[in-house]
């Protein structure tokens, strides 16, 4: 079975501050990890994605995350965000199925 | 690029009626998925199919079953539609595989009166 915990629901910053998105994952196999972008109103678009490797990984829109196996996170990071980030964020990992987080909502604030 | 098309943005429906939503994928994957999305609960997995006729229950079927005749094309139907089924349904495919990504529709925000 594998999980996938987002603590924050929600999450406002400053434009221009940096932010961090927190994921922590369990599962009984090796797994991949993703994150996910839901705009209002559209389905959800991948960030990044982790499969091997570098644990340091970088996306697009300048989002980054990084794995780290023995705290089994996979936090998603970027340095200054803009308004145009405003959205929800999802943490996801990947055996056969794929199983998602319960969502950040992060809220840019002008 | 990978096109995942829901059949309908917003669907009204009445509580009893039987409900298709249909599903189709352009690049020839073999896995996909329905989820369903509400506030708070994130994406839920509701069935997924690995291939032609095939099918297995997510973490949450009840109520629900699901049609694949076809490669390109997962029908999720709501046998009798009741109104805590209304929520937004996201519908996705990928190829076999665990390392590729999971490509998304656009999603059907059904409403059930």
């Amino acid at each position: 079975a594998q999980s996938v915990t987002q603590l924050d629901s929600q999450v406002p910053v400053f434009e221009e501050a940096p932010v961090e998105l927190r994921c922590n994952y369990s599962s009984s196999v090796s797994v991949y990890l993703f994150w996910y972008v839901q705009y209002p109103n559209q389905g959800l678009q991948l960030l990044l994605k982790y499969l091997s490797g570098s644990t340091l990984v970088k996306g697009i829109n300048g989002f980054e995350a990084e794995f780290n196996k023995s705290q089994t996170s996979f936090h998603l990071r970027k340095p200054s965000v803009h308004i145009s980030d405003t959205a929800e964020y999802f943490c996801a990992v990947r055996y056969q199925k794929v199983t998602f987080g319960t969502g950040t909502k992060l809220q840019v604030i002008p | 690029d990978v096109k995942v098309t829901q059949s309908s943005r917003y669907l009204v429906k009445r509580t009893g009626e039987k409900v298709f939503l249909e599903c189709v994928q352009d690049m020839d994957h073999e896995n996909m998925f329905w989820y369903r999305q509400d506030p708070g609960l994130g994406l839920r997995l509701i069935y997924f199919s690995y291939d032609v006729k095939m099918k297995e229950k997510g973490d949450i079927p009840e109520g629900y079953s699901v049609s694949r005749e076809k490669k390109e094309r997962f029908s999720l139907i709501l046998e009798s539609a009741s109104t805590n089924q209304t929520s937004m349904y996201l519908c996705a495919s990928c190829p076999w595989g665990a390392t590729t990504e999971a490509f998304f529709g656009q999603g059907t925000r059904l409403t059930v009166v």
